[in-house]
């Protein structure tokens, strides 16, 4: 089967810019999830839906980020305007359901750097 | 609220060694407790879970696990490294009902020949 996928891989941008990530997960996988990896940190989760309707967005920055998944499959990630600190990996990845019994699969991530 | 310890930053091992990376974590009832692998440039993938039964997991690529409650502990093991287990690894663990896995920092994982 065809893993997550994510683009684009790479991402520099100046501090205030904007800039928007994209998440293809695997087909039939209802649960996806954002996580933010930043240098030297385990991947901390942003925002969780099931089909596409968010479950947990209680670590995301409001403020700048807010994430969509229209039509329960695609997803997108946006951050307006980009800090210093957003720098980091951003993992997409899916699951069957929600549940600990189903296996996330990430994607190889967008790495984004902020100057 | 849960949380992970994983308290090795970075750990060089010898080609054919063995090896024990250590994850100590933090929660009020029985987890559910995974391993992950990380290489450079790709995303995190399962090597192991933990949720219920026996307290020895086996894994993918001849990883095992260990939970051990009375520790707080969900020890990584392999018995004979090789080059190509070099990465980063991530102990993560999930509360009971609910959908939110946290992780722990990692641990880099040399391997010299």
């Amino acid at each position: 089967e065809a893993g997550v996928a994510q683009s684009p891989r790479y991402k520099i941008i100046e501090k205030r810019q904007s800039v928007a990530f994209w998440c293809n997960p695997i087909s039939g996988h209802a649960t996806l999830y954002w996580y933010q990896q930043i240098l030297g940190q385990g991947p901390k989760l942003l925002i969780q839906f099931q089909n596409n309707g968010v479950v947990d967005d209680s670590q995301l920055p409001k403020d700048r980020f807010s994430a969509e998944r229209l039509k329960g499959v695609d997803s997108t990630l946006k951050i307006q305007p980009a800090k210093l600190e957003d720098s980091a990996v951003y993992l997409c990845a899916s699951s069957l359901n929600p549940t600990w019994e189903s296996p996330l699969h990430f994607g190889n991530g967008t790495r984004l750097t902020v100057t | 609220a849960q949380s992970v310890t994983q308290p090795d930053i970075h750990i060089t091992v010898s080609e054919g060694a063995s090896l024990e990376l250590r994850c100590n974590y933090s929660y009020g009832a029985t987890p559910y407790l995974f391993w992950y692998v990380q290489s450079p440039g790709q995303g995190l993938q399962l090597l192991l879970k933990y949720f219920s039964g026996d307290t020895l997991v086996q894994g993918i690529k001849g990883f095992e696990a260990e939970f051990k409650r009375s520790q707080s502990s969900f020890n990584l093991r392999k018995p004979s490294v090789h080059w190509s287990d070099a990465a980063e690894y991530f102990c993560a663990v999930g509360a009971m009902g609910g959908n939110k896995l946290v992780f722990g920092a990692g641990t880099i994982l040399r391997v010299k020949s």
